[in-house]
């Protein structure tokens, strides 16, 4: 069964540091990663989705690696800014399904 | 604007009392899902659907039901619901089958059932 975990569950930062979201998965058979920014009551929204096949994608401040003989991924966030403040999880498919198992969640404050 | 559209936002509701919380996307998606959000468990796929007529069940789909009549809707029903089932809802669609494009979500239905 695969089991995903994000460390740490909470992080503080001052505002103009550079985040890092880690996601680890036991089974490392997946078919892609889905990064995903919640804001409180609201629904998930995609940031990155890389394939299996892939090292790493970027999106404008977001840049997101995947190892996947080791079962990590990594979220990076370049210069934060308080409107990053946000629970970010992470989220994979089995390689045989479409079972979405998902991370239990990093909630970011960027502090002024 | 694409988007998945849930309705309700907010449902109150008592033990036994049969519901169906909507769920439709306007973007010709072909896999749709829904999840439930609680505090300390994360969120929990329920059922998926790959396309029309065809669903199955997700790690917890005990006391739900649903169907996938036209592309576009979702409806996720509650047929007896009991309190276990208060949680935080949300519907998602992608474009495949295969997870191959990144979901969308809707804004979510917060049902209480007393």
């Amino acid at each position: 069964k695969q089991e995903v975990t994000q460390i740490p569950a909470a992080l503080s930062v001052p505002e103009g540091e550079n985040l890092v979201l880690n996601c680890s998965f036991t089974d490392s058979a997946i078919y892609n990663l889905q990064w995903f920014r919640q804001d409180p009551g609201k629904g998930l929204t995609s940031l990155l989705l890389i394939q299996s096949s892939q090292r790493e994608q970027t999106s404008g401040r977001l840049n997101a690696s995947l190892d996947k003989s080791s079962g990590r991924s990594t979220l990076y966030i370049a210069a934060s800014q308080p409107g990053d403040s946000a629970t970010y999880l992470c989220a994979v498919p089995k390689a045989a399904g479409n079972k979405l198992t998902f991370g239990g969640g990093t909630r970011v404050l960027v502090k002024p | 604007e694409a988007q998945v559209t849930q309705n309700p936002r907010y449902l109150i509701t008592v033990t036994g009392k049969k519901l169906t919380v909507t769920c439709s996307q306007n973007m010709n998606h072909e896999y749709m899902s829904w999840y439930r959000q609680d505090p300390g468990l994360g969120l929990r796929q329920i059922y998926y659907s790959m396309n029309v007529e065809v669903t199955d069940k997700g790690d917890v789909p005990e006391g739900y039901k649903v169907s996938r009549k036209e592309k576009r809707n979702f409806p996720l029903i509650l047929e007896s619901p009991s309190p276990n089932q208060t949680s935080l809802y949300f519907c998602a669609s992608s474009l495949d089958s295969f997870n191959n494009s990144p979901l969308h979500f809707g804004n979510g239905t917060r049902l209480t059932v007393t």
